[in-house]
């Protein structure tokens, strides 16, 4: 059974601090990683990450891969009252039927103060 | 206009009540998911379909029924709702080609509560 863990699961940061969320994976056959941003409602879609120590960047958000220790990291620099949010990580199996699935992690709320 | 849209938004019923939640989507997709949202649980796959003659089970399926009316509608149906079938229900959709299949774009989500 594929599984996801993320860390920490909650966050309280001020504006300006640099915060990084972690997501630690277990799947029969990778195909990716992903990273959503759930603010209100719907989760957006942020980064696909396939291949180990390319770092994707939008912004003030960058995230890395490391397929060897199973493992990613989003990083979010200068941190501001709108980066509040949920972020989820989920894998995407590669597998047979479970082609294309994703495999959701709990997720790491942030909270930033101003 | 939304992509993917879900109807109701929010809904209260009783614990025995049927109970369907629709998605329709404009995006062109040929896969479609529904997922349940609980606090500290993340997103819980419950059924997908990857076209309209294909119908699978998720991780948490029990309760629960699809019906994939046409590519860009896939309804959810709770056949006796109980009270820990209280959650968010998300709907989301994909692409086919294997560049996007992962990237899932996400409904605005329906509040159920069941009483």
């Amino acid at each position: 059974e594929d599984k996801v863990v993320q860390s920490p699961l909650s966050l309280v940061v001020h504006e300006g601090d640099t915060v990084t969320l972690n997501c630690s994976y277990e799947v029969t056959n990778f195909r990716s990683l992903l990273w959503y941003k759930q603010e209100k409602k719907a989760p957006t879609f942020l980064f696909m990450l396939t291949s180990s120590g390319i770092e994707k960047k939008s912004g003030r958000l960058s995230s890395i891969l490391d397929k060897k220790e199973l493992f990613s990291i989003l990083n979010i620099t200068a941190t501001q009252t709108g980066d509040s949010a949920i972020y989820l990580c989920a894998v995407a199996n590669a597998g047979g039927t479970s082609y294309g699935k994703l495999t959701f992690g709990q997720g790491t709320i942030l909270t930033v103060h101003p | 206009d939304a992509d993917v849209t879900q109807t109701p938004r929010n809904r209260i019923t009783k614990t025995g009540k049927r109970i369907m939640l629709e998605c329709s989507q404009t995006k062109g997709h040929d896969r479609m998911y529904w997922y349940r949202q609980d606090p500290g649980l993340g997103l819980r796959l419950i059924y997908y379909s990857f076209d309209v003659k294909d119908i699978n089970k998720g991780e948490i399926s029990d309760g629960y029924s699809v019906s994939r009316q046409a590519q860009a509608k896939f309804s959810l149906s709770l056949e006796s709702a109980i009270p820990n079938q209280t959650a968010l229900y998300f709907c989301a959709t994909s692409d086919r080609g294997t560049s996007g299949t992962e990237t899932q774009y996400f409904g605005p989500g329906t509040r159920l509560l069941v009483l």
